[in-house]
Parts: structure tokens; sequence; C-alpha cells
């Protein structure tokens, strides 16, 4: 299993610009979510998703889009970028609710110029 | 008040010592506690959990959970160098599927 996968590991985008970042996982977890991390911040929920086609906002959600429409992916979307969204973002994916483990990506380190 | 508070660190402790990592909580509904390990540039990885009250223990870590005070401990015995990472305790919100992370200690084992 490759577990769970982001890409890209890297990207710099300017003002205004949009992209997405991809996640992927190969566990048939149903619940993904989608944090970012910043200095003295700690993990903070974008966006979750506890199944295909079920979305949710997280504590930060603005600026930021998703879908799930496969049970694998689950891929954020940046709008319009802003240099507040400079931060690692992470995808988490876990079988279930409660108490279960939080398999994490590597992460996607964005810069916003 | 936050949820969960964690002391940033950074922690550096020649290696051998025994270190000590905390975090309190407010919500007294919390029953399952996690702490999860980062080591630089990677994604967390799940390192131990309890449920309710106690203590439990893996190799040289130990997790403690002291519900009357809402605080909960992660100890490390015989700290090694490839022990340097962030620590981060994690609390499942109840009922629902959302965790809470602390902040993260930066942990710095001298060698």
């Amino acid at each position: 299993n490759a577990g769970v996968t982001q890409t890209p590991k890297f990207q710099v985008l300017k003002t205004g610009q949009s992209m997405t970042l991809q996640c992927a996982q190969d566990m048939n977890h149903e619940y993904m979510s989608w944090y970012r991390q910043d200095p003295g911040m700690g993990l903070r929920l974008i966006h979750y998703s506890v199944g295909a086609g079920i979305t949710d906002q997280g504590e930060v959600p603005n600026g930021y889009n998703v879908s799930r429409s496969t049970t694998e992916d689950f891929p954020l979307r940046l709008l319009s970028a802003a240099p507040s969204q400079t931060s690692v973002y992470f995808c988490a994916s876990m079988l279930g609710g409660g108490a279960n483990e939080q398999y994490f990506g590597p992460g996607t380190r964005l810069t916003v110029t | 008040q936050k949820e969960v508070e964690q002391d940033p660190g950074p922690l550096s402790v020649p290696e051998g010592a025994i270190v000590s990592l905390n975090c309190t909580y407010s919500n007294s509904a919390f029953q399952y506690f996690m702490w999860y390990r980062q080591y630089s540039r990677k994604g967390p990885e799940l390192l131990m959990y309890t449920y309710s009250s106690g203590n439990k223990e893996d190799g040289r870590f130990t997790a403690q959970v002291d519900k009357s005070s809402k605080y909960i401990s992660l100890f490390i015995r015989d700290s090694q160098p490839s022990d340097s990472a962030t620590y981060l305790c994690a609390i499942p919100g109840a009922g629902t599927y959302k965790y809470i992370f602390g902040t993260g200690t930066r942990l710095k084992v001298l060698a």
C-alpha cells in the first residue's frame, strides 16, 4: 500500500493564482481531511469528508474548496491564492470516526508571493 | 481558552535523559488521548494512544492521563537522538470525526 500520497511536494504561487493540491489514499478509508500547519499554530482543520459526496468545513475553510467524488481522492482547491495561505498542507485519512488512527501524507509546502 | 494547550518548546535534552511532554485540555467529555510524532519535513505518525485515565507503556514511551486535572503526559526514558522530533498531543472530539491537535512540542536530543 502506498498509504496517503500528496502532490506536489512544493509549489510557489503568485497572489491571485489558483491551484489544486492532490491527495489520494489506497486504504479504503471513509474519512479524509485537509490540515494546514503553521509555526506556533499546530495543525488546523480546513475541510473534511466522511465519505464520497460528503464534505464539511473545518476550523479554517475560507479560501479553500474541496470535493469528494471517489473514496480514494480528496483534492483541495485554492481559489485565489493569498500570502496568508503560505503554509504546509497535510492530507490525512482514517478508517472511521472516534479514536482511530489518522494516516498523514508527506505534505505540500506552498509559498504564495 | 483553547480546547488543547501544549507548550511549543523547543526542548533540548542530553542523550539518556528522561523527557516529559505535556498537554492540558478543557473538555471533560474527552475520552481518548493520542500522541503523534512528526519528524522534520514529514507528516505526523501515531505514537501512542490511551483511553480514559491511567498509564500506557510501550518500550521507552509512557503515556499518562489524569482526567481529574485534565492533563496528559508523554514520558520518554533513555532518550535518543533519533527521538528528536515534534510531538503533538491529539484528542478526538467527542461524538465527531474531528481531531483537536496541540501545537506540538519540538524536542531535540543531543548526542
